[in-house]
Protein backbone atom coordinates (compact mmCIF):
# COMPACT_ATOMS: atom_id res chain seq x y z
CA UNK A 1 0.00 0.00 0.00
CA UNK A 2 1.44 3.17 -1.42
CA UNK A 3 1.68 5.87 2.20
CA UNK A 4 2.56 9.27 2.58
CA UNK A 5 2.95 10.55 5.95
CA UNK A 6 3.54 14.52 6.55
CA UNK A 7 4.13 16.41 10.34
CA UNK A 8 3.40 18.01 11.55
CA UNK A 9 -0.63 17.48 10.93
CA UNK A 10 -1.29 20.94 12.40
CA UNK A 11 1.33 23.79 12.94
CA UNK A 12 0.73 27.63 14.62
CA UNK A 13 3.83 30.14 13.59
CA UNK A 14 4.47 33.50 14.29
CA UNK A 15 4.69 35.73 11.55
CA UNK A 16 9.20 35.78 10.81
CA UNK A 17 9.42 32.18 12.40
CA UNK A 18 11.00 29.45 10.50
CA UNK A 19 9.08 26.89 9.64
CA UNK A 20 9.97 23.11 8.49
CA UNK A 21 7.31 20.82 6.89
CA UNK A 22 8.20 17.20 7.07
CA UNK A 23 7.04 14.61 3.88
CA UNK A 24 7.82 10.70 4.26
CA UNK A 25 6.83 8.18 1.23
CA UNK A 26 7.42 4.31 1.78
CA UNK A 27 6.52 4.14 -2.12
CA UNK A 28 9.88 3.90 -3.30
CA UNK A 29 9.08 6.89 -5.56
CA UNK A 30 11.48 9.47 -7.48
CA UNK A 31 9.25 12.36 -7.73
CA UNK A 32 8.01 14.19 -4.78
CA UNK A 33 5.87 17.19 -4.87
CA UNK A 34 4.54 20.12 -2.21
CA UNK A 35 1.42 21.74 -3.36
CA UNK A 36 -0.96 24.30 -1.28
CA UNK A 37 -4.55 24.08 -1.52
CA UNK A 38 -6.91 27.32 -0.98
CA UNK A 39 -10.03 28.08 -1.44
CA UNK A 40 -10.81 28.95 -4.92
CA UNK A 41 -7.11 27.78 -6.06
CA UNK A 42 -7.31 23.88 -6.35
CA UNK A 43 -3.62 22.82 -5.28
CA UNK A 44 -0.80 24.77 -6.69
CA UNK A 45 2.50 23.31 -6.84
CA UNK A 46 5.46 24.96 -4.52
CA UNK A 47 8.61 22.65 -5.52
CA UNK A 48 9.62 19.14 -6.46
CA UNK A 49 12.19 16.62 -6.70
CA UNK A 50 13.32 13.86 -9.01
CA UNK A 51 15.39 12.42 -6.23
CA UNK A 52 17.71 12.79 -3.61
CA UNK A 53 19.81 16.16 -3.50
CA UNK A 54 17.26 17.56 -6.13
CA UNK A 55 15.11 19.96 -5.87
CA UNK A 56 13.06 22.30 -8.24
CA UNK A 57 10.49 25.37 -8.35
CA UNK A 58 6.84 24.60 -9.11
CA UNK A 59 4.37 27.62 -9.97
CA UNK A 60 4.72 29.45 -6.87
CA UNK A 61 7.88 29.03 -5.10
CA UNK A 62 8.49 32.45 -3.62
CA UNK A 63 8.67 32.42 0.16
CA UNK A 64 9.99 28.45 0.12
CA UNK A 65 12.46 26.82 -0.12
CA UNK A 66 12.78 22.60 0.07
CA UNK A 67 15.33 20.12 1.01
CA UNK A 68 15.41 16.54 -0.20
CA UNK A 69 17.66 14.74 1.83
CA UNK A 70 17.14 10.89 1.13
CA UNK A 71 14.52 9.28 -1.36
CA UNK A 72 12.05 9.02 1.62
CA UNK A 73 12.03 12.07 2.60
CA UNK A 74 11.47 15.82 1.00
CA UNK A 75 11.16 19.20 3.13
CA UNK A 76 9.34 22.91 2.81
CA UNK A 77 10.89 25.53 4.18
CA UNK A 78 9.23 28.71 5.38
CA UNK A 79 12.35 30.78 6.28
CA UNK A 80 10.22 34.06 7.21
CA UNK A 81 6.66 33.14 7.59
CA UNK A 82 4.17 34.91 6.51
CA UNK A 83 0.84 34.88 6.87
CA UNK A 84 -0.27 34.68 3.46
CA UNK A 85 1.44 31.41 3.94
CA UNK A 86 -1.44 30.53 6.10
CA UNK A 87 -2.25 27.45 3.86
CA UNK A 88 -3.31 23.44 3.91
CA UNK A 89 0.42 21.87 2.41
CA UNK A 90 0.11 18.60 0.91
CA UNK A 91 2.71 16.53 0.02
CA UNK A 92 2.16 13.91 -2.97
CA UNK A 93 4.80 11.21 -4.67
CA UNK A 94 5.05 10.05 -8.10
CA UNK A 95 7.47 7.34 -9.84
CA UNK A 96 7.78 10.17 -12.33
CA UNK A 97 6.14 8.80 -15.25
CA UNK A 98 3.08 10.73 -16.91
CA UNK A 99 0.24 8.07 -16.57
CA UNK A 100 1.42 7.49 -12.85
CA UNK A 101 -0.94 9.02 -10.47
CA UNK A 102 0.69 11.04 -7.53
CA UNK A 103 -0.03 9.18 -4.04
CA UNK A 104 -1.00 12.18 -1.42
CA UNK A 105 -0.25 13.16 2.28
CA UNK A 106 -2.63 13.65 4.31
CA UNK A 107 -1.76 17.61 4.75
CA UNK A 108 -0.45 20.12 7.08
CA UNK A 109 -2.68 22.67 8.34
CA UNK A 110 -0.18 26.09 8.51
CA UNK A 111 -1.55 29.41 10.57
CA UNK A 112 0.97 31.73 10.65
CA UNK A 113 -0.60 34.51 13.03
CA UNK B 1 2.05 26.52 -19.51
CA UNK B 2 -1.06 24.23 -19.30
CA UNK B 3 -4.06 25.80 -17.64
CA UNK B 4 -7.04 23.68 -16.47
CA UNK B 5 -10.60 25.79 -15.53
CA UNK B 6 -12.88 23.27 -13.54
CA UNK B 7 -16.88 24.29 -13.38
CA UNK B 8 -19.37 24.41 -11.31
CA UNK B 9 -17.13 25.62 -8.54
CA UNK B 10 -20.24 24.71 -6.53
CA UNK B 11 -23.09 21.49 -7.16
CA UNK B 12 -25.67 20.69 -5.01
CA UNK B 13 -28.32 17.65 -6.22
CA UNK B 14 -30.74 15.05 -5.11
CA UNK B 15 -29.77 11.97 -4.06
CA UNK B 16 -30.60 9.69 -7.07
CA UNK B 17 -29.33 12.64 -9.77
CA UNK B 18 -26.78 12.95 -11.87
CA UNK B 19 -23.83 15.15 -10.85
CA UNK B 20 -22.05 16.72 -14.25
CA UNK B 21 -18.52 18.43 -13.74
CA UNK B 22 -16.59 19.60 -16.46
CA UNK B 23 -12.90 20.78 -17.09
CA UNK B 24 -11.56 22.89 -19.94
CA UNK B 25 -7.53 22.55 -20.21
CA UNK B 26 -5.42 24.51 -22.93
CA UNK B 27 -2.40 21.93 -23.87
CA UNK B 28 -3.76 20.46 -27.30
CA UNK B 29 -0.63 17.55 -26.34
CA UNK B 30 -1.99 16.86 -22.89
CA UNK B 31 -2.64 12.83 -22.73
CA UNK B 32 -2.70 11.88 -19.26
CA UNK B 33 -5.78 12.96 -17.10
CA UNK B 34 -6.85 12.69 -13.41
CA UNK B 35 -10.15 12.81 -11.17
CA UNK B 36 -9.49 12.84 -7.45
CA UNK B 37 -12.04 12.89 -4.41
CA UNK B 38 -11.60 15.18 -1.69
CA UNK B 39 -13.88 14.18 1.31
CA UNK B 40 -14.17 16.74 3.93
CA UNK B 41 -10.99 17.24 6.07
CA UNK B 42 -9.08 14.59 4.59
CA UNK B 43 -6.23 14.18 1.80
CA UNK B 44 -6.98 13.54 -1.92
CA UNK B 45 -8.16 9.99 -3.20
CA UNK B 46 -7.50 9.08 -7.05
CA UNK B 47 -10.99 8.38 -8.60
CA UNK B 48 -9.64 7.50 -12.35
CA UNK B 49 -6.93 8.36 -14.33
CA UNK B 50 -7.73 8.93 -18.05
CA UNK B 51 -5.30 8.18 -21.12
CA UNK B 52 -5.91 9.93 -24.34
CA UNK B 53 -6.44 7.38 -26.41
CA UNK B 54 -10.22 6.47 -24.20
CA UNK B 55 -12.89 8.79 -24.61
CA UNK B 56 -15.08 7.38 -22.55
CA UNK B 57 -14.39 5.24 -19.09
CA UNK B 58 -16.59 3.98 -16.90
CA UNK B 59 -16.36 3.50 -12.74
CA UNK B 60 -18.33 2.60 -9.86
CA UNK B 61 -21.23 4.38 -10.06
CA UNK B 62 -19.74 7.32 -12.47
CA UNK B 63 -18.61 8.30 -16.36
CA UNK B 64 -15.35 10.13 -17.50
CA UNK B 65 -15.52 11.61 -20.95
CA UNK B 66 -12.70 13.20 -23.08
CA UNK B 67 -13.42 15.23 -25.69
CA UNK B 68 -9.98 16.35 -27.32
CA UNK B 69 -11.10 18.09 -29.93
CA UNK B 70 -12.64 21.00 -27.28
CA UNK B 71 -9.95 19.66 -24.89
CA UNK B 72 -12.74 18.98 -22.49
CA UNK B 73 -13.08 16.51 -19.60
CA UNK B 74 -16.02 15.81 -17.72
CA UNK B 75 -16.77 13.35 -14.74
CA UNK B 76 -20.52 12.15 -14.34
CA UNK B 77 -21.87 10.86 -11.09
CA UNK B 78 -24.58 8.89 -12.42
CA UNK B 79 -27.48 8.28 -9.48
CA UNK B 80 -25.47 10.24 -6.74
CA UNK B 81 -25.73 9.81 -2.79
CA UNK B 82 -25.11 11.36 0.03
CA UNK B 83 -21.71 9.64 0.11
CA UNK B 84 -20.59 11.51 -2.80
CA UNK B 85 -20.71 14.55 -0.95
CA UNK B 86 -16.79 15.60 -1.61
CA UNK B 87 -14.65 18.32 -3.50
CA UNK B 88 -13.76 16.79 -6.70
CA UNK B 89 -10.86 17.74 -8.79
CA UNK B 90 -9.55 17.42 -11.89
CA UNK B 91 -5.62 17.27 -12.91
CA UNK B 92 -3.86 17.59 -16.24
CA UNK B 93 -0.42 16.02 -16.41
CA UNK B 94 2.13 18.35 -18.13
CA UNK B 95 3.40 17.47 -20.91
CA UNK B 96 7.08 17.85 -19.98
CA UNK B 97 9.79 16.36 -17.84
CA UNK B 98 8.18 17.13 -14.76
CA UNK B 99 4.87 15.71 -15.00
CA UNK B 100 3.16 17.72 -12.68
CA UNK B 101 -0.32 17.47 -12.32
CA UNK B 102 -2.02 21.33 -12.85
CA UNK B 103 -5.41 21.30 -10.88
CA UNK B 104 -8.59 22.72 -11.61
CA UNK B 105 -9.96 25.02 -8.82
CA UNK B 106 -12.17 22.01 -7.75
CA UNK B 107 -15.82 21.08 -7.54
CA UNK B 108 -17.45 21.12 -4.17
CA UNK B 109 -20.59 18.43 -4.26
CA UNK B 110 -23.06 18.24 -2.04
CA UNK B 111 -25.72 15.01 -2.37
CA UNK B 112 -29.16 16.21 -0.50
CA UNK B 113 -31.24 12.83 1.09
Amino acid sequence: EAAVTQSPRNKVAVTGGKVTLSCNQTNNHNNMYWYRQDTGHGLRLIHYSYGAGSTEKGDIPDGYKASRPSQENFSLILELATPSQTSVYFCASGDGTGYAEQFFGPGTRLTVL
Amino acid sequence: GEQVEQRPPHLSVREGDSAFITCTYTDPNSYYFFWYKQEPGASLQLLMKVFSSTEINEGQGFTVLLNKKDTRLSLNLTAAHPGDSAAYFCAVSASSGSWQLIFGSGTQLTVMP
